[in-house]
């Protein structure tokens, strides 16, 4: 059973218009992040959650927002796409409750831009 | 210079053929280390853990090497299955509960 859940799987959505991602977890892990992968390249963090605080990265672009209502889910807003926002978008959890624990990712979501 | 280095690759190998992957890092205090598998268009998934005085699982082994820091993962008698990149991933001392480093990838392609 998937127990990192992201949908859609496949996003298409204009230039310039707000998409939201989503990611649903059966873990209940205390962190969650979100990644931006582009082909042939490594995921590039974006920000994550531990538990309600938020740690965006310095260079994650203010176009892209996150929301984490409750421990189970955690959305990827990204406010206004341009073309170079094309990629695929992963989310991933883990324990924070043990150290050196490996991430879980969700099968991503891939976006496209018209 | 990159934080977590890999070899592109593609590595093109015969089954049953030995492939070793080398990775290198540039964080000194960098405490934990993984090798992520990820098909194509698909997630990452967790292949193994590297343990500092190395590890084996089946076919793959790790080794790390601190002193160099460089981490290597060897596949033994190669299936047409194991075609695929081969993510090396990096926990820093620093920078976020959990925070992990990735590497580009080195792809492998195994043929009958």
């Amino acid at each position: 059973d998937a127990m990192v859940i992201q949908n859609p799987r496949y996003q298409v959505t204009q230039f310039g218009k707000p998409v939201t991602l989503s990611c649903s977890q059966t873990l209940n892990h205390n962190v969650m992040y979100w990644y931006q992968q582009k082909s042939s390249q490594a995921p590039k963090l974006l920000f994550h959650y531990y538990d309600k605080d938020f740690n965006n990265e310095a260079d994650t672009p203010d176009n892209f927002q996150s929301r984490r209502p409750n421990t189970s889910f955690c959305f990827l807003d990204i406010r206004s796409p341009g073309l170079g926002d094309a990629a695929m978008y992963l989310c991933a959890t883990s324990s924070a409750r043990a150290v050196n624990q490996p991430q879980h990712f969700g099968d991503g979501t891939r976006l496209s831009i018209l | 210079r990159k934080e977590v280095e890999q070899d592109p690759g593609p590595f093109n190998v015969p089954e049953g053929a030995t492939v070793a992957f080398n990775c290198t890092y540039s964080n000194s205090a960098s405490q934990s280390f993984f090798w992520y598998r990820q098909d194509c268009r698909k997630e990452p998934k967790l292949l193994m853990s590297v343990y500092s005085s190395g590890n084996e699982d089946g076919r793959f082994t790790a080794q790390l090497n601190r002193a160099s820091q460089y981490i290597s993962l060897l596949i033994r008698d190669s299936k047409l299955s194991d075609s695929a990149t081969y993510l090396c991933v990096v926990r820093p001392l620093s920078g976020g509960y959990n925070k992990l480093i990735f590497g580009a990838g080195t792809r492998l392609a195994v043929h009958p």
